[in-house]
């Protein structure tokens, strides 16, 4: 069964940094691009970020480039997101999700992770 | 204001018919990128229900069909049951954000 772990999720001061992880399973993890999505409380899905299969190509949605970085451990088969710079409207549950292919732009998420939330303020 | 514009809620009796619209524009659903759509019931995992436009995949009822014209798509459930109450999300590709887009969510209520 394919499953996606999020963890690392807390609540943090506006201006610090947060880094996030996705453990994965079920899966050969090196054979897929990765996304990262949120969801505000109360509102709708935003993407985040991507990287795809061998972390040759990252993108990230305009809300946080520069303030996140995007990675992951094909070895560990983990994805991250390093956050800094947090602002109360980065409070999210971020979703860790799996690509339908290596890399490529016109494609689906499959499956998600169950999410975990970050929490901005003072 | 999302890229994808979708009705805030719909809303249908058991057994009913429902349709949820997509309209997107020339930089994402008008240049040819597939629409997928998602089916989130609060507190859980968002989850894939059609794929590349028309595709379900494996498990999701056939009361749950697709299509793509132009710039928009659309999501049809037809015999509306209880369970279909959640919130339902299309998405694309938008090539000049080079981003992945989301409509803003449908709320689906079955009264």
């Amino acid at each position: 069964e394919v499953q996606l772990v999020e963890s690392g999720g807390g609540l943090v001061q506006p201006g610090r940094s947060l880094r996030l992880s996705c453990a994965a399973s079920g899966f050969t993890f090196d054979d897929y691009a990765m996304h990262w999505v949120r969801q505000v409380p109360g509102k709708g899905l935003e993407w985040v970020s991507s990287i795809s299969w061998n972390s040759g190509r990252k993108g990230y949605a305009d809300s946080v480039k520069g303030r996140c970085t995007i990675s992951r451990d094909n070895a560990k088969n983990s994805l991250y997101l390093q956050m800094s710079g947090l602002r109360p409207e980065d409070t999210a549950l971020y979703y860790c999700a799996k690509d339908r292919a290596a890399a490529g732009e016109n494609n689906w998420f499959d499956p998600w992770g169950q999410g975990t939330l970050v929490t901005v303020s003072s | 204001q999302s890229v994808l514009t979708q009705p805030p809620s719909v809303s249908g009796a058991p057994g009913q018919r429902v349709t949820i619209s997509c309209t997107g524009s020339s930089s994402n659903i008008g240049a040819g990128y597939d629409v997928h759509w998602y089916q989130h019931l609060p507190g859980t995992a968002p989850k894939l229900l059609i794929y590349g436009n028309t595709n379900r995949p494996s498990g999701v009822p056939d009361r749950f069909s697709g299509s793509k014209s132009g710039t928009s798509a659309s999501l049809a459930i037809t015999g509306l049951q209880a369970e279909d109450e959640a919130d339902y999300y299309c998405q694309s590709y938008d090539n000049s954000l080079s981003a992945w887009v989301f409509g803003g969510g449908t709320k689906l209520t079955v009264l």
